[in-house]
């Protein structure tokens, strides 16, 4: 069975410094990984897919992740904290094959200090 | 192109009624999938279905029931609703395996 696990459920950077958000994956199949974002009361924006392509993924606002299948990991990383990405992040799993859930982690809270 | 719509986004029940929340989608996607959203939980999957007329449980399915008659719609339904189900439920879809999900904008449930 699949499922994702988020190591941290709060982080705290300042403005400028480097961002990351772990996240770790187990999977049956070979998976689709995904990050999305969460601003306060709004929904829920993609930033970024692993589809079984390049294991280094880009998305939108400079995130990216690199897929570790040695690892079984699936990091988001940033390079400078904007106060605009105070939000709350998800990484979610789904399995190429198998039974077509699509799981989320329980998510980490990105605080970002001025 | 409204992508995916939930009806309706805020509701307040008592103990014990009922109710269905209806999930709808215009591009032709073949999963879709409910979700309830509490705090520190993430996002848990309630039923998602891989196709019309298919159904299947997920992660907390206790408590609702699930229909999709036609492609576009998927319905969630609360036959006696409890406190337990305040939450916030998003609806997904997704065109084929290896795509992202699409979400609408979420219902806000509050049982009294």
């Amino acid at each position: 069975a699949q499922s994702v696990t988020q190591l941290d459920s709060h982080v705290s950077v300042s403005e400028g410094t480097p961002v990351l958000l772990r996240c770790n994956y187990s999977s049956s199949y070979s998976p689709s990984l995904f990050w999305y974002v969460q601003h306060p009361n709004k929904g829920l924006q993609l930033l970024l897919k692993y589809t079984s392509a390049a294991t280094l993924v880009k998305g939108i606002n400079g995130f990216e992740a690199e897929f570790k299948k040695s690892e079984t990991s699936f990091h988001l990383t940033k390079p400078s904290a904007h106060m605009s990405d105070a939000a709350e992040y998800f990484c979610v799993v789904r399995d190429l094959r198998g039974t077509y859930k699509y799981i989320f982690g329980t998510g980490t809270r990105l605080k970002v200090l001025a | 192109n409204a992508g995916v719509t939930q009806t309706p986004k805020f509701r307040v029940l008592k103990t014990g009624q009922s109710m269905t929340l209806l999930c709808a989608q215009d591009m032709n996607h073949e999963y879709m999938y409910w979700y309830r959203q509490d705090p520190g939980m993430g996002l848990r999957l309630i039923h998602y279905s891989v196709g019309e007329g298919t159904t299947a449980k997920g992660e907390v399915p206790d408590g609702y029931n699930v229909s999709r008659l036609k492609k576009q719609n998927f319905l969630l339904g609360l036959e006696s609703a409890a406190p337990s189900q305040t939450s916030v439920y998003f609806c997904a879809s997704i065109r084929r395996e290896n795509t992202e999900a699409f979400f609408g904008q979420g219902t806000r449930l509050t049982v009294v």
